[in-house]
């Protein structure tokens, strides 16, 4: 079985251009998460999407950072303008209802903004 | 709120060796679940160990078991008989089952060495 997948796993931009990351999570997970880890800190979570439905975005930067699930499937986080500050791994994880629902994590997309 | 805490920003062991990671949480959920996950060089967040707020035994798995005192409100991560491979950062984390608290909540992860 396929894990959770997520391209580019590296991207290098200057600040104020756009960047894109793409997650494909395992196949008949309904919980899809995107969290950001900085460098030698825990991840903190960015958007939590239930189905097609984003259900908990409160520490989503809205103003730059957007994300979409349109099918319930894969997902897409963009941040436009990038920022320096937002130079950290952004991790994808998906997750089933079962007792213990642990989260799947995707390697990562490693994004540095210079 | 959720919170964890790790104290051990990093941890030596002798391999073969066992060694214990300190996690404690705090939460105001009545029910929550408690994870801990490893972190290789890699990236990849590995899943270790789970342990539910009202199971009446420590959690177990393989070599990792979680000492879990909910009274002192801690989930102690203990591996046994290090290996060089488990040399990782490593990650409590919990989650409540209401609302936000379903999300999971991250510590800062302590970096676990394992010398030969």
């Amino acid at each position: 079985e396929a894990g959770v997948v997520q391209s580019p796993r590296y991207k290098i931009i200057e600040k104020k251009q756009p960047v894109a990351f793409w997650c494909n999570p395992i196949s008949g997970h309904n919980t899809l998460y995107w969290y950001r880890q900085n460098l030698g800190q825990g991840p903190e979570l960015l958007i939590r999407y239930e189905n097609e439905e984003a259900v908990d975005d409160s520490q989503l930067p809205k103003d730059r950072f957007s994300a979409e699930r349109l099918k319930g499937v894969d997902s897409t986080l963009k941040i436009q303008p990038a920022e320096l500050g937002d130079s950290a791994v952004y991790l994808c994880a998906s997750s089933f209802y079962t007792n213990t629902g642990e989260l799947f994590f995707g390697e990562g997309s490693r994004l540095t903004v210079l | 709120a959720q919170k964890i805490t790790q104290t051990q920003p990093g941890m030596f062991v002798q391999e073969k060796e066992a060694v214990t990671l300190d996690c404690t949480y705090d939460t105001s959920d009545p029910s929550y679940g408690l994870f801990w996950y490893k972190q290789p060089s890699s990236g990849e967040m590995i899943f270790l160990i789970y342990q539910g707020s009202y199971d009446q035994q420590n959690a177990t798995e393989g070599r990792y078991s979680l000492n879990f005192q909910k009274a002192r409100k801690s989930a102690n991560l203990v591996i046994s008989a290090s290996q060089l491979g488990d040399s990782a950062m490593y990650f409590c984390a919990m989650r409540g089952i209401s609302g936000s608290a379903r999300q999971l909540t991250f510590g800062s992860g302590t970096q676990l060495t394992v010398l030969p």
